[in-house]
């Protein structure tokens, strides 16, 4: 059964700082990943999708990448913001159309 | 473009009164829909996935039920409510035939007191 970790759970870091979010898995048939960012008492916003034939994808401050072979995932966060504080969870689904499976977050706060 | 919606936002119910909370989706055909529900210091748990009008399957044995009586329209029910049913409800959309990952509705606090 697929088990999702991430770490740290907790993270704090001064404004500029650029980080790294990890994400790992216990089944490495991940058919694809999905980072989201949850502000307090709100739902889950999608920041980047791995699809299962890719490696990593972009956005802006955004980086994500997986390997599928470590059971691995990464988000890096470049040049924080205070407006980056939020809850980051990684999830992944082992087939198409199936149910995601999320790890337990880690919650950042970046300080001005 | 397609839209996923969820309410009531907030619900605050005593123990042993019944619950419905509804979601439906707009701008897609025959999605795959899923509960989850988030407690206070827990990850999210996925509760119910449906890929079609009837089909619903759960993922732990609990006090709730799921339906889906129309193709875009995904209901979580109970006909007790307990104190351990309290928290965050999700819900959340995705399509099987292509790779677009999952969309999640804006989620229901319930609070059973």
């Amino acid at each position: 059964k697929q088990e999702v970790t991430q770490i740290p759970a907790a993270l704090s870091v001064p404004e500029g700082e650029n980080l790294v979010l990890n994400c790992s898995f216990t089944d490495s048939a991940i058919y694809n990943l999905q980072w989201f960012r949850q502000d307090p008492g709100k739902g889950l916003t999608s920041l980047l999708l791995i699809q299962s034939s890719q490696r990593e994808q972009t956005s802006g401050r955004l980086n994500a990448s997986l390997d599928k072979s470590s059971g691995r995932s990464t988000l890096y966060i470049a040049a924080s913001q205070p407006g980056d504080s939020a809850t980051y969870l990684c999830a992944g689904a082992n087939q198409a159309g199936t149910a995601l499976i999320f790890g337990k977050g880690t919650t950042l706060s970046v300080s001005s | 473009s397609q839209t996923i919606h969820q309410w009531p936002a907030t619900l605050v119910q005593p123990v042993g009164s019944p619950l419905s909370l509804e979601c439906t989706v707009e701008g897609t055909s025959n999605p795959n829909l899923y509960w989850y529900r988030q407690a206070a210091g827990r990850g999210l748990q996925l509760l119910f996935y449906s890929v079609g009008i009837g089909q619903i399957s759960s993922e732990v044995p609990q006090n709730l039920s799921a339906s889906r009586p129309q193709d875009r329209q995904f209901i979580l029910s109970s006909k007790k409510l307990l104190l351990s049913d309290s928290g965050f409800y999700l819900c959340a959309w995705s399509v099987s035939a292509f790779n677009y990952g999952y969309t999640f509705g804006s989620g229901t606090r319930l609070t059973v007191v």
